[in-house]
C-alpha cells in the first residue's frame, strides 16, 4: 500500500493567514492526488483533484501543487469557513490510501 | 442534484454481518464508479473499495476478505457487507460518486454503525 503522510496534524492560524498543508507519499503517485476538506459532523467534501485542480465551486484561494511524492495545499487568506480537517488521497494505486489528516484551528 | 443516502442498521453485533445501502437520487451517476469509506470515532479516513459502473471491483486487503461491494439496481442502489465485524468495524461509513479517474466528487452524509452486543 501507498503510504501517505500528512504534517502538520495541527495548524493554529488567523484569518487572513497564508497557509500550507503537506502531504508526503511513500511512493510516486505521479499527480493522482486529491485534498479534501472535513467539518465536524460532515462528510468530506473534494477540494482539489489531480494534483491542482479546482473542484467546481471551491473558492480560488485554495491552491494545490506538487508531483511525484511531495505535494501541498495552500489557503491563500483563511476564512472563518477553512477551521476544518483537510486530508490528502492518492489514486494512483489500489488500495487508494488517505493521509492522517490536518485540524486547522484558530489561533 | 444528484445526492447520495447511506441507510442500514445503526447497530450490529459481533460476528455477524454489517449491510448497507447507497441510495442514488436526483440524478443519474451512471459512467460513475461507487466508493464505500469509512471513519472510526474520532479517527481519519479509510477506503474500503469500490464498484464500476460494470460491476467489477476492488477491495482494500486490509479487510482479509471479509467485504462485498455490489450493484443491487443500476444507477439507483449499492450495497456494502462486511461480515464478521467486531468493534474495530464501528464507523461512520460514507458512499461516494466516484470519477473513472478515480475522484470521490460526491459524498452521501454518512451513516453510523456500532458493533455491539
Amino acid at each position: 500500500d501507498i503510504q501517505m503522510t500528512q504534517s502538520p496534524a495541527t495548524l493554529a492560524a488567523s484569518i487572513g493567514d497564508r497557509v500550507t498543508i503537506t502531504c508526503r507519499a511513500s511512493q510516486s503517485v505521479t499527480g493522482w492526488l486529491a485534498w479534501f476538506q472535513q467539518r465536524p459532523g460532515k462528510a468530506p467534501h473534494l477540494l482539489i483533484y489531480k494534483t491542482s485542480f479546482l473542484e467546481r465551486g471551491v473558492p480560488s484561494r485554495f491552491s494545490g501543487s506538487g508531483s511525484g511524492t511531495e505535494f501541498t495545499l495552500t489557503i491563500a487568506s483563511l476564512q472563518p469557513d477553512d477551521f476544518a480537517t483537510y486530508y490528502c488521497q492518492q489514486y494512483q494505486s489500489f488500495p487508494y490510501t488517505f493521509g492522517e489528516g490536518t485540524k486547522l484551528e484558530i489561533k | 442534484q444528484v445526492q447520495l443516502h447511506e441507510s442500514g442498521p445503526g447497530l450490529v453485533e459481533p460476528s455477524e454481518t454489517l449491510s448497507l445501502t447507497c441510495t442514488v437520487s436526483g440524478g443519474s451517476i451512471r459512467t460513475y464508479h461507487l466508493t464505500w469509506i469509512r471513519q472510526s470515532p474520532g479517527k481519519g479516513l479509510e477506503w474500503i473499495g469500490e464498484v464500476k459502473d460494470s460491476g467489477s471491483t476492488n477491495y482494500s486487503p486490509s479487510l482479509n476478505g471479509r467485504v462485498t461491494i455490489s450493484i443491487d439496481t443500476p444507477d439507483i442502489q449499492f450495497s456494502l457487507q462486511l461480515t464478521s465485524v467486531t468493534a474495530a468495524d464501528t464507523a461512520v461509513y460514507f458512499c461516494a460518486r466516484t470519477s473513472v479517474a478515480g475522484e470521490l466528487d460526491l459524498w452521501g452524509q454518512g451513516a453510523l454503525v456500532t458493533v455491539s452486543s
